[in-house]
């Protein structure tokens, strides 16, 4: 069964502490995204990557970078860590557009 | 900025119900897909629409694309409960990304 795995289902964070949030995908996809999903706003693009070391920002980059070592993993850091970053965080990866993407599971940040 | 809007954004309604949420945007898309996502979890790919006017069942769900490529349906027949979740319409803006509709959050009592 094909898979993306974020490393964690839930985290609590204290203001100020860099975070990590690892996704990892078993199918070879070259793109991969995060995005952070809010409620009454949607799904919103934070960064993505279409190969292994290069990086795109989404619509909402700011308090976050991302990295892309290996084709398999990317992962999503949030530097110094607010309160207003609290959210559920989604990895996806694909391999085109049209053939739909693959989520994990989520990681729900609580930033106190 | 591109827009995906669904509609209704809420929808509670009783066991065997019928329904039907729409997905509409000023923008042409090379295909467009729905997902359904359950609390906790995140969203999983039900079906993907390529050509103008298709329509692809899956079950009791109908899925139906515009025949501009701009918007879809999704029709569910005789809800049941296990239908409970969010229903997010994605559309394909170049080769690699989507954007992702604003969502509609169903809830079918027993």
């Amino acid at each position: 069964d094909v898979k993306v795995t974020q490393s964690s289902r839930y985290l609590v964070k204290r203001t100020g502490e860099k975070v990590f949030l690892e996704c990892v995908q078993d199918m070879d996809h070259e793109n991969m995204f995060w995005y952070r999903q809010d409620p009454g706003l949607g799904l919103r693009l934070i960064y993505f990557s279409y190969d292994v070391k290069m990086k795109e920002k989404g619509d909402i980059p700011e308090g976050y970078s991302v990295s892309r070592e290996k084709k398999e993993r990317f992962s999503l850091i949030l530097e110094s860590a607010s309160t207003n970053q609290t959210s559920m965080y989604l990895c996806a990866s694909s391999r085109l557009a049209n053939y739909g993407y693959t989520f994990g599971s989520g990681t729900r940040l609580t930033v106190v | 900025t591109q827009l995906l809007e669904q509609s209704p954004q809420f929808l509670s309604i009783q066991e065997g119900e019928n329904l039907t949420v729409y997905c509409n945007s000023s923008s042409v898309f090379s295909s467009l897909q729905w997902y359904r996502q359950e609390p906790g979890e995140g969203p999983v790919l039900l079906v993907t629409v390529v050509t103008g006017g298709e329509v692809k069942k899956l079950k009791r769900l109908t899925f139906q694309f515009g025949d501009a490529r701009k918007d879809s349906s999704l029709h569910i027949t005789a809800a049941q409960p296990g239908d409970t979740g969010l229903y997010l319409c994605a559309g394909a803006i170049n080769t690699d990304k989507l954007i992702f509709g604003t969502g509609t959050r169903l809830q079918v009592f027993p």
